[in-house]
């Protein structure tokens, strides 16, 4: 079994509607990553999280760790059609280790 | 100026035949990384070098064999080509040592198939 699992597989939203995707693993995380990639360009670097219960933001994405660290939530609000794409999590187990990650999520902004 | 590079981005070839990916980053880095995504999408690590060391040699048939001429640049080499190679393989970089305190910055993919 995979140690990083995402939901939803894929997802369709309208522009402008609020969504989520879950990432989570079955062991305790030092670090999360969440990457943004387009079809057939490399990964795109959005935020990490260390600490439990962290939160951050870029522009209009949100991420929080879960307080346990094994959980975290990206939230985009009021998507448009430039946030489509696949959002990979990633997540290393100590602070001198390999980046492995989850399946993705597809996601497409419907105009 | 691209960070990390990539070349070629798309490369199509016989089965048996033996071809390389090479990669280059200009950010001053000294962990390297080869990346494969299969056809589910799904990223999976291959190699680290570290300035120029063998850190990392995941579970990879020995067909597949990296080369760090210096920590600026990663190539990947492949010999004896097989269906199953087909993939997209990313080249990556982070700042120091493995990436768990830091971002990792990826090329653009190299897209691999093999008739």
């Amino acid at each position: 079994s995979q140690e990083l699992e995402q939901s939803p597989q894929s997802l369709i939203v309208q522009e402008g509607k609020n969504l989520t995707i879950n990432c989570t693993s079955s062991k305790t995380l030092y670090g999360l990553y969440w990457y943004k990639q387009k079809y057939g360009e490399g990964l795109i670097f959005l935020m990490m999280l260390q600490k439990g219960g962290e939160e951050k933001s870029h522009e209009k994405i949100t991420a929080k760790l879960d307080e346990k660290k094994q959980q975290s939530s990206l939230h985009i609000t009021a998507s448009q059609p430039s946030h489509a794409g696949t959002y990979l999590c990633g997540a290393v187990k100590t602070s001198y280790d390999k980046v492995i990650f989850g399946p993705g999520t597809s996601l497409s902004v419907i105009p | 100026d691209t960070a990390v590079s990539q070349t070629p981005k798309y490369l199509v070839t016989q089965m048996g035949n033996d071809k390389s990916i090479k990669c280059e980053q200009n950010l001053g880095h000294d962990t390297m990384y080869w990346y494969k995504q299969d056809s589910k999408k799904f990223l999976k690590i291959m190699f680290s070098y570290n300035n120029k060391e063998l850190i990392i040699n995941e579970t990879v048939p020995n067909r597949f064999s990296p080369k760090s001429p210096d920590k600026a640049h990663l190539n990947l080499h492949i010999n004896s080509l097989e269906l199953g190679d087909s993939a997209v393989y990313f080249c990556a970089s982070s700042q120091w040592g493995l990436a768990g305190s830091g971002e990792l910055f990826f090329g653009e993919g190299s897209r691999l198939t093999v008739l």
